[in-house]
């Protein structure tokens, strides 16, 4: 089955404490993508990367980093979270478009909670 | 500045009542334009691309439209599972889709 999957789901942690999310598609995707989405505020990019060993800043990359080591995978590194970071967060995936435009692949989200 | 804008902010609806949210943009080109549903907590699940002005799409009881400043989001006789947040998207030829925030909508029994 095509989809983007996360994880994890739900996380609980403290103020300081490094994290990873991972995000991981199978569809072969050139692009891949992180989002927040928070009440009001809508989903708002953090990072994206057009191909393996490149990535980019979104609108609100402060306080995250990411890698794209392989094309599959894009781990999404919180190395200092702080609360305001507390947020539903999204990976997603679509084909490279130069053939055309492409609908985006939503991974199920997790919910990050910064104590 | 390219803008997605979406109204109503939250709809409610009886079942069996039909409706339509809006979703309108101003941006430099449309490549292309995406409705998503998304259900509390889960992430967005396409529906429907458009690309051109005329052009409609249709799954069971949803049908989009697209003019050349707006979109449309028609919903026919409704259901409670239907229940959900709406949301637009516009590619804008830029990296990333510029995103609409969203109908609240709620059909009750």
């Amino acid at each position: 089955e095509a989809q983007v999957t996360q994880n994890p789901r739900y996380l609980i942690t403290v103020t300081g404490k490094k994290l990873t999310v991972t995000c991981s598609q199978n569809m072969n995707h050139e692009y891949m993508s992180w989002y927040r989405q928070d009440p009001g505020l809508g989903l708002r990019q953090i990072y994206y990367s057009m191909n393996v060993e490149v990535t980019d800043k979104g609108d609100v990359p402060e306080g995250y980093k990411v890698s794209r080591k392989e094309k599959r995978n894009f781990p999404l590194i919180l190395e200092s979270p702080s609360p305001n970071q507390t947020s539903l967060y999204f990976c997603a995936s679509r084909p490279d478009r130069r053939g055309g435009t492409d609908t985006q692949y939503f991974g199920p989200g997790t919910r990050l909670t910064v104590l | 500045e390219d803008q997605v804008t979406q109204s109503p902010e939250a709809l409610r609806l009886q079942e069996g009542e039909s409706s339509s949210l809006n979703c309108s943009y101003t941006v430099s080109g449309l490549r292309g334009l995406f409705w998503y549903r998304q259900d509390p907590g889960k992430g967005p699940e396409f529906l429907f691309t458009l690309y051109s002005a005329g052009e409609e799409k249709e799954k069971e009881r949803l049908k989009a439209t697209l003019t050349k400043k707006e979109s449309f989001l028609h919903i026919t006789a409704p259901k409670p599972e239907d229940s959900a947040t709406y949301l637009c998207a516009v590619d804008n030829y830029g990296q990333n889709f510029v995103f609409g925030p969203g109908t609240r909508l709620s059909v009750l029994p």
